[in-house]
């Protein structure tokens, strides 16, 4: 079975810090999609970043940016120059290639003034 | 543009009365549709997916079903709920080819 590991419950970090949170997952599969979701306390849902499994290159999106490591099926998540907006739940997620998509528990993260 | 609707936001229900949760997906046609729900505190577990009408994927065995009856409408329901099945419950649409899904505003079900 395909499965999602986010071994970080909860993380604190200072403002303007930089923070990394962790993932890890488990596929058979050699083609397949990641993202991390964030989802503030309004538990809206939102987008953060993708990352396309053939693709090398790691994803960037302004401060946020990742480290996958296919072979280790690693996807760990970078946040840059950290934001009192940024506090939050991060979700890490995997789609395999019938479209099924698979969270991890998630990471609350504070930003601490 | 694409939207999705989920309602109702609030729902408080008593044990043993049946659930009827709905979404419906705006602006495109035969989009992948999920039912996650996600208990306090908790990540979000897969429940239902739907990759076209008549088509429906349970993941986890229990008190919930799940239908299709319109290609951009999708139902959650349950006959008798029980407590456990509280939490705070997402649906979300994808347009299939890998792209990434987007989600309504939730609801969230306390069963008394």
């Amino acid at each position: 079975a395909q499965t999602v590991t986010q071994s970080q419950p909860e993380m604190s970090v200072q403002e303007a810090e930089t923070v990394t949170l962790s993932c890890t997952y488990d596929t058979s599969e050699s083609n397949y999609y990641l993202f991390w979701y964030k989802q503030p306390p309004s538990r809206q849902m939102i987008l953060v970043i993708r990352q396309e499994a053939y693709k090398q290159q790691n994803a960037t999106e302004n401060r946020f940016s990742v480290n996958f490591q296919k072979a280790a099926k690693s996807f760990s998540l970078k946040i840059s120059d950290s934001q009192l907006g940024d506090t939050a739940m991060y979700f890490c997620a995997f789609m395999n290639r019938d479209d099924k998509i698979i969270f991890g528990k998630g990471t609350r993260l504070h930003i601490l003034p | 543009s694409q939207t999705i609707h989920q309602w109702p936001a609030t729902l408080v229900q008593p044990v043993g009365s049946p659930l009827s949760l709905e979404c419906t997906v705006e602006g495109t046609s035969n989009p992948n549709l999920y039912w996650y729900r996600q208990a306090a505190g908790r990540g979000l577990q897969l429940l239902f997916y739907s990759v076209g009408i008549g088509q429906i994927s349970s993941e986890v065995p229990q008190n919930l079903s799940a239908s299709r009856p319109q290609d951009r409408q999708f139902i959650l329901s349950s006959k008798k709920l029980l407590l456990s099945d509280s939490g705070f419950y997402l649906c979300a649409w994808s347009s299939g080819l890998n792209t990434e899904a987007f989600f309504g505003q939730g609801t969230r079900l306390t069963v008394v």
